[in-house]
């Protein structure tokens, strides 16, 4: 099985940075995604990370670290439409998420 | 458009009384999941299907059952409706079970009383 372990909440003011970490214990593991969502809509593909690195895309970045078992989603220049719900998913034959971090921005 | 369609979007039933929600893809996508989402639990795969006529259970597959006669069509079955599967129920698809990129219909909202 897997278990994927991200906190529950952050909140920042816009402009700011967050980043949002995420560990997993995985049988199998081809890499690391991460969704957002928002209030209850659908989950959407934010970045993918099938090896150690920085990947980064516009404002959103994520790292992963295979031999940590070990990931992060940096978000930079906040902006109230990053207020969401944001998870990470390990990818093997299934895929399995965190619980998810609801990240509150502020003005 | 390319996209994951699902219905119904809400559902209130009665315990024991069997319903089916439906979820389509136009992608031409071999791979196809339902997941489950309830609060502070994250989405938790019900069931996946790697390619017609494949299924195999995911992490929270009791109560439920799938098909998948067509690549397009992967329906959700709840044969007999418990209270404790009151829960917002997404479909996804993506190219692939190795895809990164997993594309979520917009949700089914169902309350079991």
């Amino acid at each position: 099985g897997q278990s994927l372990e991200q906190p529950s909440e952050v909140t920042a003011v816009e402009g700011a940075i967050v980043q949002i970490n995420c560990t997993y214990q995985t049988s199998g593991f081809y890499g690391l995604s991460w969704y957002q969502q928002h209030d209850g809509g659908a989950p959407t593909f934010l970045s993918y990370n099938a090896l150690d690195g920085l990947e980064e895309t516009g404002r959103f970045s994520s790292f992963l670290s295979r031999s940590d078992s070990y990931g992060y989603l940096l978000l930079q220049e906040l902006q109230m439409k990053d207020s969401a719900s944001y998870f990470c998913a390990a990818n093997d034959y299934k895929l399995s998420f965190g619980a998810g971090t609801t990240v509150t921005v502020r003005a | 458009e390319a996209q994951v369609t699902q219905n119904p979007r809400y559902l209130i039933t009665v315990t024991g009384k069997k319903l089916t929600v439906t979820c389509s893809q136009n992608m031409n996508h071999e791979y196809m999941s339902w997941y489950r989402q309830d609060p502070g639990l994250g989405l938790r795969q019900i069931y996946y299907s790697m390619n017609v006529e494949v299924t195999d259970k995911g992490d929270v597959p009791e109560g439920y059952k799938v098909s998948r006669k067509e690549k397009r069509n992967f329906p959700l079955i709840l044969e007999s409706p418990s209270p404790n599967q009151t829960s917002l129920y997404f479909c996804a698809s993506s190219k692939d079970r190795g895809q990164e990129t997993q594309y979520f219909g917009p949700g089914t909202r169902l309350l079991v009383l």
